[in-house]
């Protein structure tokens, strides 16, 4: 089964808070995971990804934190901005075969009030 | 530079009308790849190509759907017969090169309404 849950679907969180998005994948296949950011009227555009051999990466003010044995991965947000008010969108991919066709979550609507 | 485009942006057709969308990847991109996304939904996969060569079409949902990138750079997707459950905004991306953790960069995409 080739799924990636993701929640919360909506989030709200007050300007300098922490945003925490989570994701949980079933394919064992996947070896990569990036993390998408989508502005209303823009496509997805890539935040942030990892690969299953580390446990974080960060880069700025975004985190991702991977669990391989339990299969979940989040996406975590320091001094949230009213600018990252946005959806995001977890996704996954394997390397078997020749393309990374990603398979995504079904968003989370983050609003960070200010 | 110029990023991925996709044209139209907007299209109303009735059902039972083709309708053609038509994306232009990132100049030397050697994939591209074609997803849907339902409202609230994150997107979903219907088919990509290396180059001119397609792939794999196993997202695309049946036969009235069929795509092509003949000389290796815009594509388009082709919906026949379209139902009202082809609505959806269609999206394109395109990605340096096919091994590795390339990047797929997404278009604006194409809002399909079909009444």
């Amino acid at each position: 089964q080739q799924q990636v849950k993701q929640s919360p679907q909506s989030l709200i969180v007050q300007k300098g808070g922490i945003s925490i998005i989570n994701c949980a994948y079933e394919n064992t296949a996947f070896d990569y995971f990036p993390w998408y950011q989508q502005f209303p009227g823009k496509g997805p555009a890539l935040l942030i990804a990892i690969r299953p051999d580390v446990s974080e990466k960060k880069e700025g003010r975004f985190t991702i934190s991977f669990n391989k044995s339990a299969k979940q991965f989040s996406l975590h947000i320091m001094d949230s901005q009213p600018g990252d008010s946005a959806t995001y969108f977890c996704a996954a991919s394997m390397s078997a075969g020749s393309a990374r066709q990603l398979t995504f979550g079904s968003g989370t609507q983050l609003t960070v009030l200010p | 530079g110029a990023g991925v485009s996709q044209s139209p942006r907007y299209k109303v057709t009735k059902r039972g009308q083709d309708v053609a969308l038509r994306c232009d990847p990132i100049s030397g991109h050697v994939s591209l790849y074609w997803y849907r996304q339902a409202l609230g939904q994150g997107p979903e996969f219907l088919t990509y190509f290396n180059y001119e060569a397609q792939q794999d079409k196993s997202g695309l949902p049946n036969d009235r759907f069929s795509a092509e990138r003949p000389e290796g750079s815009i594509s388009t997707l082709t919906i026949q017969r379209t139902e009202q459950r082809d609505s959806a905004m269609y999206r394109c991306a395109s990605s340096l090169a096919f091994r590795g953790d390339h990047e797929q960069y997404f278009g604006p995409g194409t809002r399909l309404t079909v009444t």
